[in-house]
């Protein structure tokens, strides 16, 4: 079975900055995909950012980008340049294998900016 | 282009009863997974739908079940509700039961069961 972990509870950032959300998984799978959503307010899981495991490059989205280290099997965001609707829950989530179908998800990272 | 339709948005429920949650995939979508997230924690894997079957399945009790329409819309059933079903209940829907692309999520369902 696959794991996620988020190890960092809390973390928080002044806006403008740049600040990294750390997420590692365990997985016996070659072939799978990683993703980042945002969880806000209003409870709806918005997708920020995916990476499919066969990829060598990093994955990013304007100010999103990831660093994935497949050997050490981590998966960090890094948000740059930290607005005020950045801040959210943010879950790492691993999707692949005979699990293809469904999403296992970490326990989150609350993100706070600070103005 | 609507997104994934949930309803209702809250639902407060007694222990013992039963509740069923609807689900409308975004447009283009074919394919329904529920979720059950716990105040603080990620979102768990309830069941996925596809072609109106149910597809894979994640650790919960045949208390809960669920149904596809043709029209691609779902719901979640629960049957003797416990105080512990008590959650925000998320519908993803995506284009195919592989997520490559990625889920599409909804605002969920708040249910309190007391």
């Amino acid at each position: 079975a696959q794991t996620v972990t988020q190890s960092q509870p809390e973390m928080s950032v002044q806006e403008a900055e740049t600040v990294t959300l750390s997420c590692t998984y365990d997985t016996s799978e070659s072939d799978y995909y990683l993703f980042w959503y945002k969880q806000p307010p209003s409870r709806q899981m918005i997708l920020v950012i995916r990476q499919e495991a066969y990829k060598q490059q990093n994955a990013t989205e304007n100010r999103f980008s990831v660093n994935f280290q497949k050997a050490a099997k981590s998966f960090s965001l890094k948000i740059s340049d930290s607005q005020l609707g950045d801040a959210a829950m943010y879950f790492c989530a691993f999707a692949g294998g005979t699990s293809y179908g469904k999403l296992t998800f970490g326990q989150g990272t609350i993100l706070t900016v600070h103005p | 282009d609507a997104g994934v339709t949930q309803s209702p948005t809250h639902l407060i429920k007694t222990r013992g009863q039963q509740v069923t949650l609807r689900c409308s995939p975004k447009s283009g979508h074919d394919t329904v997974s529920w979720y059950q997230q716990a105040l603080g924690q990620g979102p768990q894997f309830i069941f996925q739908y596809y072609e109106e079957e149910e597809r894979q399945r994640g650790n919960f009790p045949d208390r809960f079940s669920g149904h596809q329409f043709p029209n691609y819309s779902s719901e979640l059933n629960v049957n003797a509700l416990l105080l512990g079903d008590s959650a925000l209940y998320l519908c993803a829907s995506s284009w195919g039961p592989g997520t490559g692309r990625g889920y599409t999520f909804g605002s969920g369902t708040r249910l309190t069961v007391v």
